[in-house]
């Protein structure tokens, strides 16, 4: 079945720093990919994502490329700041088999000054 | 402004009650969803309806239930039935539940069981 893997947190950066934070999955068909962020005590919303392959996410200051070669949609920033804190979800809607999304297990960023 | 609204924000029930978490949306989307979220455990989709009058079971069903008799509503009871019914709960609108699927979300309530 269908199935969204991210890294590990929690995540600890300085401010400016590099971020990645890794998410592959597993789909039967041509899924869409999300990324989505979660605020401290908030709902989530809807960071970047993209629809097929070799496609770049990006919002924010945030990227991910689609990479149907290996399976993986990682986010990326080239510098982070201390309101970037928050949790990250990677997601992916595969309409030809399950009209619903599928989650990885989130990842948790926090950015010291 | 458009967007999904969801009361109480903090919930309190003792043991053996069933209570009912609101969840509105003005967005005009037909799809709407119920999740789960427990440290670690990422979302858990509860509920979900693709249309009015129209609802199915999500990956985590038992001990909740779900009507949809408008287009902007979407309350979850959370039964007695629920073994471990303290959580943050997230409602979930998309436009429909047959293209690419972005899901906007309402703020959470998060309900504790005294």
């Amino acid at each position: 079945g269908n199935s969204v893997t991210q890294m590990e947190g929690p995540v600890t950066l300085s401010e400016e720093a590099f971020l990645t934070i890794n998410c592959t999955y597993t789909a039967t068909g041509y899924p869409s990919l999300f990324w989505y962020v979660q605020y401290p005590g908030e709902g989530l919303q809807l960071l970047l994502k993209a629809t097929k392959a070799d496609d770049k996410g990006s919002n924010k200051g945030f990227e991910a490329t689609y990479r149907k070669e290996t399976t993986s949609f990682h986010l990326e920033k080239g510098s982070v700041q201390v309101s970037d804190s928050a949790v990250y979800f990677c997601a992916l809607f595969d309409a030809g088999n399950n009209r619903k999304l599928i989650w990885g297990l989130g990842t948790s960023l926090a950015v010291n000054p | 402004d458009g967007g999904i609204t969801q009361s109480p924000k903090y919930l309190f029930r003792k043991e053996g009650q069933n209570v009912t978490l609101s969840c509105e949306q003005n967005l005009n989307h037909d799809a709407m969803y119920w999740y789960r979220q427990d440290p670690g455990q990422g979302l858990r989709l509860i509920y979900y309806s693709q249309i009015v009058n129209d609802f199915q079971k999500g990956d985590i069903a038992e001990g909740y239930s779900v009507s949809r008799e408008k287009k902007e509503s979407f309350p979850l009871t959370v039964t007695s039935a629920q073994k471990n019914p303290t959580a943050f709960y997230l409602c979930a609108s998309s436009l429909d539940a047959g293209t690419s699927n972005e899901q906007f979300f309402g703020p959470g309530t998060r309900l504790t069981v005294l």
